[in-house]
């Protein structure tokens, strides 16, 4: 199917564990981004990425790692849970540079980190 | 710092009534405007955008914005609002980061409801 999935839709994890969350593009996208969405806070940037093999840091990346080793897959990776870090984490997609074009995203991912 | 601001946190409108959808900027240099909407356990959908030209921008599902350069406002409209239009509205406007690099900055949600 095109378009922008992610996986898992919803994963519960204890404080410590290691967390990878899937993030895959149909559409051949040059860009593609990590969002997380807390009440009060709307979206903010984890990292985001210009191409394969070329990532950067949003505005709260610490915590994350993230790499692309390929065009249509992101993967987002929480080395040791934090609470804090429960969130609903949203991948996106775009075209041209942020703020450009419009952003795709994903259905989204809710993390528990208990 | 460049920022949005969405005052109202909650906007309730009889179906077949016009909606209006709040959103401020803040930003140093010419604004992008975007707007989005989320539906329930969904990810966010592109709705329209301003870079430049026209101050009153068309986009999906009837919906238009009207940018206003001297109040610094971006406000989401629609002339007839539909029940099926009930969902979680995101102004955003690009932001330069720290490392050079462009982003989006959300504001932080409306939630409109249209009731019958």
């Amino acid at each position: 199917d095109a378009g922008i999935t992610q996986s898992p839709r919803y994963k519960i994890t204890e404080t410590g564990r290691q967390v990878t969350l899937m993030c895959h593009q149909t559409w051949s996208h040059s860009y593609m981004f990590w969002y997380r969405q807390d009440l009060g806070h709307g979206l903010r940037l984890i990292y985001y990425s210009a191409a394969a093999d070329i990532t950067d840091k949003g505005e709260v990346p610490d915590g994350y790692v993230v790499s692309r080793s390929k065009t249509e897959n992101f993967p987002l990776t929480l080395e040791s849970a934090t609470r804090s870090q429960t969130s609903v984490y949203f991948c996106a997609s775009s075209e041209g540079g942020i703020g450009d074009n419009e952003q795709f995203f994903g259905p989204g991912t809710r993390l528990t980190v208990l | 710092a460049q920022s949005v601001a969405q005052p109202e946190d909650q906007v309730n409108v009889a179906e077949g009534n016009p909606l209006t959808v709040k959103c401020t900027y803040s930003v140093s240099g010419n604004p992008y405007l975007f707007w989005y909407v989320q539906y329930p356990n969904r990810g966010l959908q592109f709705l329209l955008k301003y870079i430049t030209g026209d101050n009153l921008v068309k986009g999906s599902y009837g919906f238009e914005a009207e940018f206003n350069k001297s109040q610094t406002s971006f406000h989401l409209k629609k002339p007839s609002a539909l029940v099926s239009d009930s969902a979680l509205y995101f102004c955003a406007v690009r932001a330069i980061l720290t490392g050079g690099g462009n982003k989006l900055t959300f504001g932080t949600g409306t939630q409109l409801k249209v009731e019958l």
